[in-house]
């Protein structure tokens, strides 16, 4: 039973546009929110958070959007550029539980020049 | 600046055979973790150490065990591969609190024969 969900396998977006991610949970108890970026042959790497105290974290061209009562949160990426072409986990916690991180399956974003 | 390293980083065994995965970490982290991401399952977590001595299973922990060696080493030992047990594998480490994002290794690719 998944408890987070990237509903997307793929997303192609053209370069200069905005790239939406997308990912939904189904676990109550998650109050922190992780996005990681992942590129071939490399490890994920964070790339921006956010907590359930707040509803949107921005970190230059990266914004996190978080809506609570829809158990729903995305990612936008503006302008999108060709190094943003990877795969994106998205990613969730609960604060106050252990140190698990549970993660969805990913989502390959393709830059088109 | 390695961060988490781990070692090696392509093995192929045959089933049956027995193989120790490594993994090191250069940041004083409490917590690490091991992972598998097959096509289309994303990251599922294996084991996780939070602190130095202990160890709790994941969601997938059958036919591996760990080793917390001391603070900088975290080992996932295959005692015998099973061709399900094809995929890649990361070790991460974290400061051990869940609100602290997780550093990855560069994964170790496994294929059992």
């Amino acid at each position: 039973d998944q408890q987070v969900k990237q509903n997307s396998p793929s997303l192609s977006v053209q370069e200069g546009r905005i790239s939406i991610l997308n990912c939904d949970y189904t676990n109550s108890m998650f109050d922190y929110f992780l996005w990681y970026k992942k590129y071939p042959a490399e490890g994920p790497t964070f790339l921006i958070s956010i907590s359930s105290i707040k509803d949107k974290n921005e970190d230059g061209r990266f914004t996190v959007f978080l809506n609570k009562s829809a158990k729903h949160l995305s990612l936008h990426i503006v302008p999108s550029q060709p190094g943003d072409s990877a795969v994106y986990f998205c990613a969730a916690s609960a604060i106050r539980g252990d140190d698990k991180i549970i993660f969805g399956k990913g989502t390959r974003l393709h830059i088109l020049p | 600046n390695a961060g988490v390293t781990q070692t090696p980083k392509f093995q192929v065994l045959k089933t049956g055979q027995s193989m120790t995965l490594q993994c090191a970490q250069d940041m004083n982290h409490n917590s690490m973790y091991w992972y598998r991401q097959d096509p289309g399952m994303g990251l599922r977590l294996i084991y996780y150490s939070a602190s130095e001595g202990t160890t709790d299973k994941g969601e997938v922990p059958n036919g591996y065990n760990v080793s917390r060696l001391n603070k900088r080493e975290f080992s996932l030992r295959l005692e015998s591969a099973a061709p399900s047990q094809t995929s890649v594998y990361f070790c991460a480490s974290s400061e051990g609190h869940s609100m602290q994002p997780q550093h990855f290794g560069d994964g170790t690719r496994l294929s059992i024969l």
